[in-house]
């Protein structure tokens, strides 16, 4: 079974600050992977797809990178808004419906 | 703009059958290589992806729910269903209905429908 890993749980960052989330597959999804915010209260929202792609209307300060087993999304300069649960998606390997855990950005 | 939107009860008893429908507007479900899911949240935790219905009516379950759920349609409604049977308190959280693309990218969410699971 596939499983995802995403690190770390929670995050502490400082407004205008970079952050770094990582998501780890345990079996290469070339680069079928996506990326989903969710702030408190409201659905998720897409940000990246094939793992560096933005969605209509993210800001360019998202960022997504990697292949096979090892994924990075950063965001450059955090926003307010920005302060949200992260969560990944893979897309390539039957179970193609996993998500992982989530990541918290947290004000510092 | 697609638009979905989630409706039904909040309040479940126990051993009793969850049911919701979504209300689809700004495209049809039968048009398009389209997955109409269901996901869900319990509170405070990460999302489920419970199952879809695709735009040629094939249904496809996560088999740790699969005996338990049945997603249907209705075409002239432009809406599609979750029934969720035998539920138990872990059955509760916010159920969201999603489009899909057929690589399985979640592209449009409902806003989400919070149902309890008690007595």
């Amino acid at each position: 079974e596939i499983v995802m890993t995403q690190s770390p749980a929670t995050v502490s960052v400082s407004p205008g600050e970079r952050a770094t989330l990582s998501c780890r597959v345990s079996q290469s999804v070339g680069s079928n992977l996506a990326w989903y915010q969710q702030k408190p209260g409201q659905a998720p929202r897409l940000l990246i797809f094939d793992a560096s792609t933005r969605a209509t209307g993210v800001p360019a300060r998202f960022s997504g990178s990697g292949s096979g087993t090892e994924f990075t999304l950063t965001i450059s300069s955090l926003q307010s808004e920005d302060f949200a649960v992260y969560y990944c998606q893979q897309y390539n390997n039957w179970p193609m419906y996993i998500f992982g855990q989530g990541t918290k950005v947290e004000i510092k | 703009q697609v638009q979905l939107q989630e409706s039904g009860p909040g309040l479940v008893k126990p051993s009793r059958t969850l049911s919701l429908t979504c209300t689809v507007s700004g495209g049809s479900i039968t048009s398009g290589e389209f997955y109409w899911s269901w996901i869900r949240q319990p509170p405070g935790k990460g999302l489920e992806w419970i199952g879809y219905i695709s735009y040629t009516g094939s249904t496809h379950y996560n088999p740790s729910l699969k005996s338990r759920v049945v997603i249907s349609e209705d075409t002239s409604k432009n809406q599609f269903s979750l029934n969720l049977s035998s539920v138990t308190a872990a059955d509760t959280g916010v159920y969201y209905c999603a489009r899909q693309s057929v690589t399985l990218i979640v592209g449009y969410w409902g806003q989400g429908a919070l149902v309890t699971v008690s007595s």
